[in-house]
């Protein structure tokens, strides 16, 4: 079983739609949990952490779930410009940080 | 001024060839890491220093050879390359205790 498993996608969702991604992470000992976004031929960037109790920022929202260990991103609203691919990153210990493969998002007028 | 800044950002070379890719951060982290971007866009850890000690070496052949001179840099040196070389690499940086990663642009690496 990989450490991070993701959907690879592509979901192809219309503006103003709602999408959600889900990642699923092997090891329960599992501290720090982040959603990064990676446009395409640019470096990875960090679009939120992704806390116990659940976080929002603006039109995104991260969850974790510990008991069934899997994260989730929701974007409410979708633009053109959230086109991505958004990568489940997940701190296995001792400095050690994994990247899901990515789930691809495109958003059409 | 760039946080994460790492050359070359592209890179074509023969078969068996030597090549270096250095980076630098201006951020006052103290740890750095290289990852790897393969061609299905898989992106996986190669090494990890942490105020210049080697702190992650994952099973990486002994052809590449990180180096750390000071906190603020980290190359990359690789021997004998090969086609399955080919990919995107890229540096990060983080506080020890953050675990945020901050990455450069990356280095794409094709071996001909």
């Amino acid at each position: 079983r990989k450490e991070v498993e993701q959907d690879p996608g592509p979901f192809n969702v219309p503006e103003g739609a709602t999408v959600a991604f889900n990642c699923t992470y092997s090891n329960s000992a599992s501290q720090s949990f982040f959603w990064y976004r990676q446009d395409c031929r640019k470096e990875p960037k960090l679009l939120m952490s992704v806390y116990s109790s659940g976080n929002e920022d603006g039109r995104f929202t991260a969850q974790l779930n510990r008991a069934s260990q899997y994260i989730s991103l929701l974007i409410r609203d979708s633009k053109l410009s959230d086109s991505a691919t958004y990568l489940c990153v997940v701190n296995i210990g001792f400095q050690k940080l994994v990247f899901g493969t990515g789930t691809r998002l495109l958003v059409s007028p | 001024d760039t946080a994460v800044s790492q050359t070359p950002k592209y890179l074509v070379t023969q078969m068996g060839n030597d090549k270096s890719i250095k980076c630098e951060q201006n951020l006052g982290h103290d740890t750095m890491y290289w990852y790897k971007q393969d061609s299905k866009k898989f992106l996986k850890i190669m090494f990890s220093y942490n105020n210049k000690e080697l702190i992650i070496n994952e099973t990486v052949p002994n052809r590449f050879s990180p180096k750390s001179p000071d906190k603020a840099h980290l190359n990359l040196h690789i021997n004998s390359l090969e086609l399955g070389d080919s990919a995107v690499y890229f540096c990060a940086s983080s506080h020890t205790s953050a675990n945020v990663l901050t990455f450069g642009a990356g280095s794409r690496l094709t071996v001909l």
